[in-house]
């Protein structure tokens, strides 16, 4: 089995300032993890994964993740946040040992930057 | 975009009443998947496929059914809606050999009243 956590519903920041949006997994295999994002009425886009290699992982409109093994974590975060960045954001986790396809999704965060 | 588009975007039904959603895509992807969203529970695998009447279930397969005949179409059927299906509902393809990226249609947003 597989799951994955984001123990924050919200995240509020100011401009400028850095962001951190938690996530936390577990899974029997290999963690392939992603990050998406939802602006409202939309549907999810893909941010950045995190397969094997560096455990920085650097995605779109300049966020980037840290993967931890030893804490099963996979942080998303951005140096200086924008107020466009205000929007839900998932982490999903998938078995990479495995090839069922079925990834699990978090119950999302959503974060609010204020100017 | 990934060339996926969902049909209707919008819809409104009785309870009792059948329904079906398409998603349709223009890659010719293998996987498929449906989702539905909702207030608190984020996204929930409804089912998937990975192939031209390969189908599997999700988590939240009950009060589901899906079809999918060709390549390009996954139907989603709500055989007997109920108020507890009132919910949106994302089609998603998968596109990589391994990878699992995920890439999402528009969403269908559904009322069952």
């Amino acid at each position: 089995a597989q799951s994955v956590a984001q123990p924050e519903d919200q995240v509020n920041v100011a401009e400028g300032n850095p962001l951190t949006v938690k996530c936390t997994y577990s899974v029997s295999g290999n963690p392939y993890l992603f990050w998406y994002v939802q602006y409202p009425n939309r549907g999810l886009q893909f941010l950045l994964k995190y397969i094997t290699g560096d455990n920085l992982v650097k995605g779109s409109y300049g966020f980037e993740a840290e993967f931890n093994k030893s804490q099963t974590s996979f942080h998303l975060k951005k140096p200086s946040a924008l107020v466009s960045d205000s929007a839900l954001y998932f982490c999903a986790v998938r078995d990479g040992d495995t090839n069922a396809g079925k990834s699990t999704f978090g119950d999302g965060t959503t974060l609010t930057v204020k100017p | 975009d990934a060339g996926i588009t969902q049909s209707p975007r919008h819809k409104v039904t009785e309870t009792g009443t059948p329904v079906t959603l398409r998603c349709h895509q223009t890659e010719n992807h293998r996987y498929m998947y449906w989702y539905r969203q909702d207030p608190g529970h984020g996204l929930r695998l409804i089912h998937y496929s990975y192939g031209v009447k390969d189908t599997d279930k999700g988590e939240v397969s009950d009060g589901y059914s899906v079809s999918r005949s060709k390549t390009e179409d996954f139907l989603l059927t709500l055989e007997s809606a109920t108020s507890s299906q009132t919910s949106v509902y994302f089609c998603a393809i998968r596109r990589g050999t391994n990878t699992d990226t995920q890439y999402f249609g528009p969403g269908t947003r559904l009322t069952v009243l």
